[in-house]
């Protein structure tokens, strides 16, 4: 089942601007990941945050992490054209087995027109 | 270079033709799943497998089956594909499956499209 909800599903912004993607969730989670999709590509794990975290960066990545709102943000800073891709946030959950099972959401379609 | 491959990469079949999507990792992964990626649903997880011999199911196993003999292999059989089994298929694999707290990685594969006529 779906667990994690991307917005926008879709976000066009100039080069240099930020962008941000916003996911929210349904069931509390141990941690929250952003994974990245060039088009027809596999995806690629850009970021995790756990669920005692509030705030994480890596290089031009910045998310945040809101449990009580059950949602997660995700912050590129200075986009540039590469950016351009979809992304996805991530959320685990406990499949019954003990184990914990990754959902991904919808994705946000991420355009930076150069 | 450590990767997950899968095979073919595209694929055009008629209704009701046995298939096999292969896809094989050499990470030395415990955990292995397959996605299926449709528009305006993201993806959903088919059947995951937590080590050999060892599978359950995801999301939407239906039409799918899945076997584990080896670590490093986990393909993806469809026994008789139907016209909404046309997808975009990814296979990915993680050290191991997740417990609580853990935090686990998953590495994709570059996906198999699929298109059943």
């Amino acid at each position: 089942s779906q667990q994690g909800e991307e917005d926008p599903q879709a976000l066009s912004i100039q080069e240099g601007e930020n962008a941000t993607m916003n996911c929210s969730y349904k069931t509390s989670i141990n941690n929250l990941q952003w994974y990245r999709q060039n088009s027809g590509r596999g995806l690629v794990h850009l970021i995790l945050i756990r669920s005692n975290e509030r705030e994480k960066h890596s290089g031009r990545l910045r998310v945040t992490l809101d449990t009580s709102k059950k949602s997660s943000s995700l912050l590129i800073t200075a986009s540039r054209a590469a950016d351009t891709a979809s992304y996805f946030c991530a959320t685990d959950g406990n499949s019954g087995a003990g184990s914990y099972q990754l959902t991904f959401g919808k994705g946000t379609k991420l355009s930076v027109i150069p | 270079e450590a990767q997950v491959t899968q095979n073919p990469r595209y694929l055009i079949t008629v209704t009701g033709k046995k298939l096999t999507v292969t896809c094989s990792q050499n990470m030395n992964h415990e955990y292995m799943s397959w996605y299926r990626q449709d528009p305006g649903l993201g993806l959903r997880q088919i059947y995951y497998s937590m080590n050999v011999e060892v599978t359950d199911k995801g999301d939407v196993p239906e039409g799918y089956k899945v076997s584990r003999k080896e670590k490093r292999n986990f393909p993806l059989i469809l026994e008789s594909p139907s016209p909404n089994q046309t997808s975009l298929y990814f296979c990915a694999s993680s050290i191991r499956a997740a417990i609580r707290g853990e935090y686990n990685e998953q590495f994709f594969g570059p996906g198999t499209r699929l298109t059943v006529l």
